[in-house]
């Protein structure tokens, strides 16, 4: 089992709908959780963290914890072309102190 | 503000030949990683440093791989002998947060080919 799984995708949505991308972890003591976009040919940027359970909002990011499951997700709200890209989900892992990533999820917005 | 620096941008080498990457974190920040990246993959770490000392490179190879931060400012990642299997990007990342939270700020990275 990885440590951090994500569907590779593509995820394809029309502009304007909701994006739901989605992450499981496998380390129950994690506590510390972020997402993370990364364009084609360019370095990942941070765009999200969370922490605790619930929901986290930032302009049109929502971004979901549920530590019981270990699942934690992104939702991009009013999804535009220029969201499309790789979605990267990490987890600090509760040991080592390491910032595992998952494969990443891509997004494609269509017009 | 400047990013994180890397350089160079592209390297193209032969197996067996030695390379060598650069980097210079954010002013202030003293927190910094290599990352490898393959492609489809998310970044692995390779090592992280607090200042100058190297606090995790469990995942360095070390027989092949070094790095150093002298002054804990900028850094240095050399591979020698280099494999084909070591073509991937290589991100440098800079932290303001110590204990390897993961607020992190990535360089634009180097791409290494090794033919």
């Amino acid at each position: 089992q990885k440590e951090v799984e994500q569907n590779s995708g593509p995820l394809s949505v029309p502009e304007g709908a909701i994006a739901s991308l989605n992450c499981t972890y496998s380390d129950r003591g994690s506590q510390s959780f972020f997402w993370y976009r990364q364009y084609s040919g360019k370095s990942p940027e941070l765009i999200m963290f969370i922490y605790s359970n619930g929901d986290k909002e930032d302009g049109r990011f929502t971004a979901q914890l549920n530590k019981a499951s270990q699942y934690v997700s992104l939702l991009i709200r009013d999804s535009q072309p220029s969201d499309s890209a790789t979605y990267l989900c990490a987890v600090r892992h509760s040991n080592t102190d390491k910032l595992i990533f998952g494969t990443g999820t891509r997004l494609q917005v269509f017009p | 503000e400047a990013g994180v620096v890397q350089s160079p941008r592209y390297k193209i080498i032969e197996k067996k030949q030695p390379v060598a990457f650069w980097c210079n974190p954010i002013s202030g920040h003293n927190t910094l990683y290599w990352y490898r990246q393959n492609l489809g993959q998310g970044p692995e770490l390779l090592i992280r440093y607090e200042n100058e000392e190297a606090v995790d490179d469990s995942q360095l190879p070390k027989d092949r791989f070094s790095a150093e931060r002298l002054k804990g400012v900028d850094s240095t990642l050399k591979i020698q002998p280099a494999e084909l299997g070591d073509s991937a990007v290589y991100l440098c990342a800079s932290s303001l947060e110590q204990g390897g939270v993961g607020k992190l700020f990535f360089g634009s990275g180097t791409q290494l080919s090794v033919l």
